[in-house]
């Protein structure tokens, strides 16, 4: 199947800081590229959606200030999560899909910890 | 307010069991359904793709059925085997005002003893 990868896999920041996650598909065009949010015991919780070139769709109760998209090119999506706190340690994860129907390729997810 | 639901939220197995779960997603406004599956420190991988009502897939011993009328599918494993110790993931793709939405399960965590 097709390659995802995101990158750091960990990273542990001081509060306060951001922090920058990239998604980068390795042999396809990304049309659309999702962010999501892993809780403790839970399943994945959407961030928000976006296509390349467009401003990201974001999910009810995400803050767009603090978890900022860029989708620049058709193979890179970020993720900067800005000024954060302990409590936006959590596992980000990316997929990537070539839109419409089609499956979506996942990242091996980041590991964020907030000291 | 899209929501898939998935069951049982977990399972445990013999080996040589055969199992099944379900996914309900709304039936309104569908698109897709994905069935993917997460080993621990791995990425979720897809399992199946499937758009039509009715549509049955198969990968070796596993298998889903989509019935999109009544909103549901099922995903079923046949002989389990060891390293079929997963979470099961299902996501429903609808259109929405935005385009479309991928909405995902909780998952079935499947644990499968030998």
């Amino acid at each position: 199947g097709a390659v995802v990868s995101q990158h750091p896999s960990r990273v542990i920041c001081k509060s306060g800081t951001s922090v920058k996650i990239e998604c980068r598909s390795l042999d396809f065009q990304a049309t659309t590229m999702f962010w999501y949010r892993q809780f403790p015991k839970q399943s994945l919780m959407l961030m928000a959606t976006s296509n390349e070139g467009s401003k990201a769709t974001y999910e009810q109760g995400v803050e767009k200030d603090k978890f900022l998209i860029n989708h620049a090119s058709l193979t890179l999506s970020t993720l900067t999560v800005t000024s954060a706190h302990p409590e936006d340690s959590s596992f980000y994860i990316c997929s990537a899909s070539q839109g419409g129907w089609t499956e979506a390729f996942f990242g091996q997810g980041t590991r964020l910890t907030v000291v | 307010i899209l929501n898939v639901e998935q069951s049982p939220q977990s399972l445990h197995v013999q080996e040589g069991d055969s199992t099944n779960f379900t996914c309900s997603f709304p039936s309104s406004n569908f698109y897709a359904l994905h069935w993917y599956r997460w080993e621990t420190a791995k990425s979720p991988e897809a399992l199946f793709v499937m758009t039509l009502n009715g549509d049955e897939k198969k990968k070796g011993r596993i298998s889903a059925t989509l019935n999109t009328k009544e909103g549901y599918s099922y995903l079923y494993i046949k002989g389990s085997q060891p390293e079929d110790s997963a979470t099961y993931l299902c996501a429903s793709i609808n259109y929405n005002q935005a385009g479309t939405a991928l909405i995902f399960g909780k998952g079935t965590t499947l644990s499968v003893s030998s």
